[in-house]
């Protein structure tokens, strides 16, 4: 089954805390990314990688770490969470072609206190 | 002006209404255009994806696309209270240095009232 993985779907830390979110797919996707949705603005993407080894930031990569040495997983690090990172994180991955879906993961829930 | 941008809601329609939901987007270059319907604390899942200039029909969806316009839109004809769920419109990036990348809308909430 088609699927995209993520570790994990609730988590409440404390500020300063280092966390890793962790997002896996099984369909040999080249293009995946990772969303923080939060509510009246809808889904804005944090970091996106096209490839293994390439990452690039999206529109709200503050505050935020990725990395793709695998083409299967693309781990979301918060070195230093603060508050405001507070949010729905969606991990997705697609093929880098116009006509096809991106794949979302289940979801991580994120409070930091 | 934001690169997509959905008709402000919420959006509250009478059961078997149609339910008409709207997108803009800037960027002339874009090829493709989603749909995705997400419940309350679920991940988005497609409902339609369209590419052509014209309407798209699946079932009780259409989609509407007008590239002149930089204009698209979905239809729910039948409108049922399962429907009730934030819609949100997607648009691929196909050009320059972001080539693959998923820009979404702020969604648009529905309600369907029984």
């Amino acid at each position: 089954e088609a699927q995209v993985t993520q570790n994990p779907r609730y988590l409440i830390t404390v500020t300063g805390k280092k966390l890793t979110v962790t997002c896996s797919q099984n369909m040999n996707h080249e293009y995946m990314s990772w969303y923080r949705q939060d509510p009246g603005l809808g889904l804005r993407q944090i970091y996106y990688s096209m490839n293994v080894e390439v990452t690039d930031k999206g529109d709200v990569p503050e505050g935020y770490k990725v990395s793709r040495k695998e083409k299967r997983n693309f781990p979301l690090i918060l070195e230093s969470p603060s508050p405001n990172q507070t949010s729905l994180y969606f991990c997705a991955s697609s093929s880098p072609a116009p006509h096809t879906e991106a794949f979302f993961g289940q979801g991580t829930r994120l409070t930091v206190v | 002006q934001k690169e997509v941008e959905q008709n402000s809601g919420p959006l509250s329609v009478p059961e078997g209404a149609i339910a008409s939901l709207n997108c803009t987007y800037s960027d002339r270059g874009s090829q493709s255009f989603f749909w995705y319907r997400q419940y309350s604390g679920k991940s988005p899942e497609l409902i339609m994806f369209i590419y052509s200039n014209g309407d798209k029909e699946d079932g009780r969806f259409t989609a509407q696309l007008n590239k002149a316009s930089q204009y698209v839109s979905l239809l729910i004809r039948d409108s049922q209270p399962s429907d009730s769920a934030t819609y949100l419109c997607a648009v691929f990036n196909a050009g320059g240095t972001s080539y693959g990348k998923l820009t979404f809308g702020q969604g648009t909430i529905l309600t369907v009232h029984p």
